[in-house]
């Protein structure tokens, strides 16, 4: 693993189902981050966690879900999609709240 | 208001323009600032920090003006490989980081 690791790369998925995006990091950075992307949006946070063990909502938390149980992994659940929740999914860190992020390369989800 | 404002283009200028982009703040309170670049949806990746002094790498300067809340990325000789979109971000504090929408760029022969 080097940098960042999302899966899945991509996902078809039907509405009401449950679903966790996972989100790995190997640079022992502190802060993690999960936005959406969508298309005249621009990137929207959703969650995020400035340490192992705490986390935060962002501009669009509802219907979303984290957990911060170690520094490495930020998994994103989505308990009951909806078709609104059709996106790009991109998770993020940084050594620290202000430093640049580095991110994935991104899930893209279709809810059906 | 949008909290970060950014034209978004699009910018079509031949190879060899010098091509400027600003993006505009709403909390003056900002405390980090970044310039990104994206490529057909890829994830965004860093191009530069952003600081009230300037910096420059190549042919990319970025400046910061605190006084008029706004910060700016200038590209000096445009090459094919510069078009992407460019994405501001700013940073409040560790949890509070907001992206402009994009401003698209395509450079042409």
């Amino acid at each position: 693993i080097a940098g960042i690791t999302q899966a899945p790369t991509s996902q078809i998925l039907a509405a009401g189902r449950r679903m966790t995006l996972r989100c790995t990091q190997d640079m022992r950075h502190n802060a993690m981050y999960w936005y959406r992307q969508d298309l005249g949006l621009g990137l929207r946070l959703i969650h995020y966690s400035n340490t192992a063990g705490t986390t935060g909502k962002g501009e669009v938390p509802d219907g979303y879900s984290v957990s911060r149980a170690n520094t490495d992994d930020f998994p994103l659940t989505l308990a009951s999609a909806v078709p609104s929740q059709t996106s790009v999914y991109f998770c993020a860190s940084s050594q620290q709240g202000g430093s640049p992020l580095h991110f994935g390369n991104g899930t893209r989800l279709t809810v059906t | 208001r949008k909290e970060v404002e950014q034209d978004p283009g699009p910018f079509n200028v031949p190879e060899g323009a010098t091509v400027a982009f600003n993006c505009t703040y709403s909390n003056s309170a900002s405390q980090s600032f970044f310039w990104y670049r994206q490529d057909c949806r890829k994830e965004p990746k860093l191009l530069m920090s952003v600081y009230s002094s300037g910096n420059e790498d190549g042919r990319f300067t970025a400046q910061l003006n605190r006084a008029s809340q706004y910060i700016s990325l200038l590209i000096r000789d445009s090459k094919l490989s510069d078009s992407a979109t460019y994405l501001c971000v700013v940073i409040l504090n560790a949890g509070k980081s907001t992206f402009g929408d994009g401003t698209t760029l395509t450079v042409k022969p």
